[in-house]
């Protein structure tokens, strides 16, 4: 099944401590995304990355931190300086970065931290 | 003042009628137009996109766009209680796609 998997689909950490979310696609897909969504609100970007070992800041990066060490794999780490970190993480992948291409979505990971 | 703007509803229909899902957007630069449907809990789904004014059709589904009013909407015709969730606008512009709130359309049998 070619997709988007995010684990884990729930997570809980203590406040102060890093956390790394796993997003991996088996799509062949360049262009990889991160978005966070908080209740009643619309997704905001976090970083995107256009292709292996290059990735930029989006809307809302102050707190975390991406790699992108392999086309597949875009891990997203939360860091104890993100201020709110309690949210829905969404990844992303498309073809690539162009005006047509169409941003599919993983499955999202649901962070709390008590 | 907000990049993509819907109205959050909560917009009620009637099954078999039509729905009507507007959306407003400020950067004159963007270039397509994405559709997503998101149900309670889960993460979007694609239902359309749209780049050149006019209407396009894909079923039940007819996206529109006005480039020169800055508006793009969504139609879903026939409505069935499986189209109840809510739906995001995301105008793309350059390589970044910015998100409306969402209208939450609810179906009543």
């Amino acid at each position: 099944d070619g997709g988007i998997t995010q684990s884990p689909k729930y997570l809980f950490r203590k406040e102060g401590q890093n956390v790394t979310l796993s997003c991996e696609q088996n799509l062949n897909h360049d262009a990889m995304y991160w978005y966070r969504q908080d209740p009643g609100q619309g997704l905001r970007l976090i970083y995107y990355s256009q292709i292996v070992n290059d990735f930029q800041k989006g809307d809302i990066a102050e707190g975390y931190s991406v790699s992108r060490e392999k086309k597949e794999s875009f891990p997203l780490t939360v860091t104890s300086a993100q201020k709110n970190p309690t949210a829905f993480y969404l990844c992303a992948s498309s073809i690539g970065p162009s005006s047509s291409d169409t941003q599919y979505f993983g499955p999202g990971t649901r962070l709390t931290v008590l | 003042q907000k990049e993509v703007e819907q109205n959050s509803g909560p917009l009620s229909v009637p099954e078999g009628a039509i729905a009507s899902l507007n959306c407003t957007y400020s950067d004159r630069g963007s270039q397509s137009f994405f559709w997503y449907r998101q149900y309670s809990g889960k993460s979007p789904e694609l239902i359309m996109f749209i780049y050149s004014n006019g209407d396009k059709e894909d079923g039940r589904f007819t996206a529109q766009l006005n480039k020169a009013s800055q508006y793009v909407s969504l139609l879903i015709r026939d409505s069935q209680p499986s189209d109840s969730a809510t739906y995001l606008c995301a105008p793309l512009s350059g390589e970044k796609l910015t998100f409306g709130t969402g209208t939450r359309l609810t179906i009543i049998p």
